[in-house]
This record gives structure tokens, C-alpha cells and sequence, in this order.
């Protein structure tokens, strides 16, 4: 079984400050993870994945999020965060569920609110 | 414009009424799903067709009632439902089974159960 947890349900963090989202998963087998974006009133969209290589992952929008095996997590960073980063942020794992099709599991979720 | 349109995207019905959710995709996708979203909760996946087919179904309970007549189309039929039923549900579709992770989502349908 796999499992993802988010350790802050909500993070205030002034403009141009940096911030850290934090994501644990558990899992028996090899896995691939995700930092979904949830906007107001929209639907996930995808901000990035690890799936292999580098460990280091970056989205177009300055955040990353590093793969650490050995402390089965998967943190979301950004050194400067804007008002427009505002959302909602899911981390996801997948898992194989059969017929060639893989699922995601998601974390409950981190309200990021940034305040002017 | 997103490539996963959703409709309606507010619903308000009773107990004993009967309606359906909308979900159609313009991407070429051949899996599409649907996820429940509650508040304080993990987003739950409900149902899931892959190539026109239902290839899980994580004990929704029978008045949740998923349509997929082609690739492009899913439907949530809604029936007897309960007050805790109300939540965002989104659809989502992907390529390949998912094995890359991504899901593309729409925008949600607001249901509210009296």
C-alpha cells in the first residue's frame, strides 16, 4: 500500500519570501512523484514529477522539488514565492492498479497563502 | 480553455432527485477518471475507464453510477444521494495508462446535496 502525507495543511509566507511544502510518501516498491496545483475555483494541474534520473526537478514557474530516497520524501521549494502562487498543492504517488493503468494517490493537501 | 470541460459547474439537488455530471475531453486521451474532493480530505479517485472500460472502482456506493460511451465522454449518474455527497468532483484524463503521472483535470462540478 502506498500512502502520502502532508505535514501542513496551511502555510502563510510573505512575498519574496522563500517557502518550503513538505511531502512524505510510503511505499514497498519503486515510485514516481508529483506536486499538483490547484488555483482557485480550478481544477490539479500538473507542476512537476520525478519518475527517474536527477533527483532535482524543476517547474517553468521557479518551483523544484528534490527526491530523497533514503527519507522517502519529496519537498516542494521555491526561493521567492509571488502573490500568483496563491493555490492549493498536492503531492501524489503513483501506484499500478491493473490493465496497464496507473493511479495517483494524493497527499490532503497545502494551502499556500501569500501575503503581500 | 482547458482541454477537460466539465458541466454543469454547480449543482444543487435533494435526496430523491436524479441528475448526471458531464465530463469531455478534447485530447486524445483513452483513460478518464473521476475523483471526489471533500474538504480536509484527500482527494479521493472514484471510478476509472481505461480504453472504454472500467478498470476500478474503489467501493463507491451504487447511487454513484459512471457512463463511458466513448473516449472522449464520462458521465457520473447521481441518485438518492446523501447531504455527505456534497463535494467537488473532477474529472481527469490521461494518455497511456497514467504510468507518466499526469492527469489532466477539469474544472470541477460543485455538487450540494440537501
Amino acid at each position: 500500500a502506498q500512502s502520502v502525507t502532508q505535514l501542513d495543511s496551511q502555510v502563510p509566507v510573505f512575498e519574496e519570501a522563500p517557502v518550503e511544502l513538505r511531502c512524505n510518501y510510503s511505499s514497498s516498491v519503486s515510485v514516481y512523484l508529483f506536486w499538483y496545483v490547484q488555483y482557485p475555483n480550478q481544477g490539479l494541474q500538473l507542476l512537476l514529477k520525478y519518475l527517474s534520473g536527477s533527483t532535482l526537478v524543476e517547474s517553468i514557474n521557479g518551483f523544484e522539488a528534490e527526491f530523497n530516497k533514503s527519507q522517502t520524501s519529496f519537498h516542494l521549494r521555491k526561493p521567492s514565492v509571488h502573490i500568483s502562487d496563491t493555490a492549493e498543492y498536492f503531492c501524489a504517488v503513483t501506484r499500478y492498479s491493473g490493465a496497464g493503468s496507473y493511479q495517483l494517490t494524493f497527499g490532503k493537501g497545502t494551502k499556500l497563502s501569500v501575503i503581500p | 480553455e482547458t482541454g477537460v470541460t466539465q458541466t454543469p459547474r454547480h449543482l444543487v439537488m435533494g435526496m430523491t432527485n436524479k441528475k448526471s455530471l458531464k465530463c469531455e475531453q478534447h485530447l486524445g486521451h483513452n483513460a478518464m477518471y473521476w475523483y471526489k474532493q471533500s474538504a480536509k480530505k484527500p482527494l479521493e479517485l472514484m471510478f476509472v475507464y481505461s480504453l472504454e472500460e472500467r478498470v476500478e472502482n474503489n467501493s463507491v456506493p451504487s447511487r454513484f453510477s459512471p457512463e463511458c460511451p466513448n473516449s472522449s465522454h464520462l458521465f457520473l449518474h447521481l441518485h438518492t444521494l446523501q447531504p455527505e455527497d456534497s463535494a467537488l468532483y473532477l474529472c481527469a484524463s490521461s494518455q497511456g495508462g497514467g504510468l507518466s503521472g499526469e492527469l489532466f483535470f477539469g474544472e470541477g462540478s460543485r455538487l450540494t446535496v440537501l
